[in-house]
């Protein structure tokens, strides 16, 4: 159980082109979804926070208007990688966390990633 | 704020061995959790094992186990019997329940199992 679907794989695409990425959970409801940028060889960095039906809290340094992140249900939420460049080109993968009695077993069931390659 | 520490950036050991993988960190909370999860090279994270902060006994899972030392703030994992599955980037991760639940993740430690 606790599985979470991250949409595309891998996606290699012009400069300037908008890239949106998918995450899903798909047997349980997602209270909270986070973002992450892993870069090669280094850790995963929080971009941002969102909770169903409310605006995403982003983290220090990251623009809220090249990736824009919605959570419109309890079991999808999307990034929106705007106006790509090849300085966006990175690893960047989902998380899905579900009720608060839960969270300490597990607390964040993570996607597979998606490597997005802009040329 | 909370701060990992992975001092090993990179770690190998020879298959069956034993080798231990360190993890410091710091906060001023006394209620939190500590995790590692695996990396391998498929880049899928991989929860390892847990530890809660009040709990003196020292978290286990199969080859897999902790020495959590509260006091001087450490929390290393040791795996035994490696095995060249266990090759991967090993993150440690600290988490400060009822919050945000965000997870702050180490720098991470690059181990490679040889046959």
């Amino acid at each position: 159980g606790a599985v979470v679907s991250q949409h595309p794989s891998w996606v290699i695409c012009k400069s300037g082109t908008s890239v949106k990425i998918e995450c899903r959970s798909l047997d349980f409801q997602a209270t909270t979804m986070f973002w992450y940028r892993q870069f090669p060889k280094q850790s995963l960095m929080l971009m941002a926070t969102s909770n169903e039906g409310s605006k995403a809290t982003y983290e220090q340094g990251v623009e809220k208007d090249k990736f824009l992140i919605n959570h419109a249900s309890l079991t999808l939420s999307t990034l929106t990688v705007t106006s790509a460049h090849p300085e966006d080109s990175s690893f960047y993968i989902c998380s899905a966390s579900w009720d608060r009695g839960r969270r300490v077993n597990q607390p964040q069931h993570f996607g597979d990633g998606t490597r997005l390659s802009i040329l | 704020a909370q701060t990992v520490t992975q001092s090993q950036p990179e770690m190998s050991v020879q298959e069956a061995e034993t080798v231990t993988l360190s993890c410091t960190y710091d906060t001023s909370e006394n209620n939190y959790y500590l995790f590692w999860y695996k990396q391998p090279p498929s880049r899928q994270m991989i929860l390892v094992i847990r530890q809660e902060a009040y709990k003196q006994q020292n978290a286990t899972e199969n080859r897999f186990s902790v020495n959590f030392q509260k006091a001087a703030k450490s929390f290393s994992l040791k795996i035994s019997d490696s095995q060249l599955g266990d090759t991967a980037m090993y993150f440690c991760a600290f988490m400060k329940p009822y919050n945000t639940d965000k997870l702050i993740f180490g720098t991470g430690t690059r181990l490679q199992v040889f046959p």
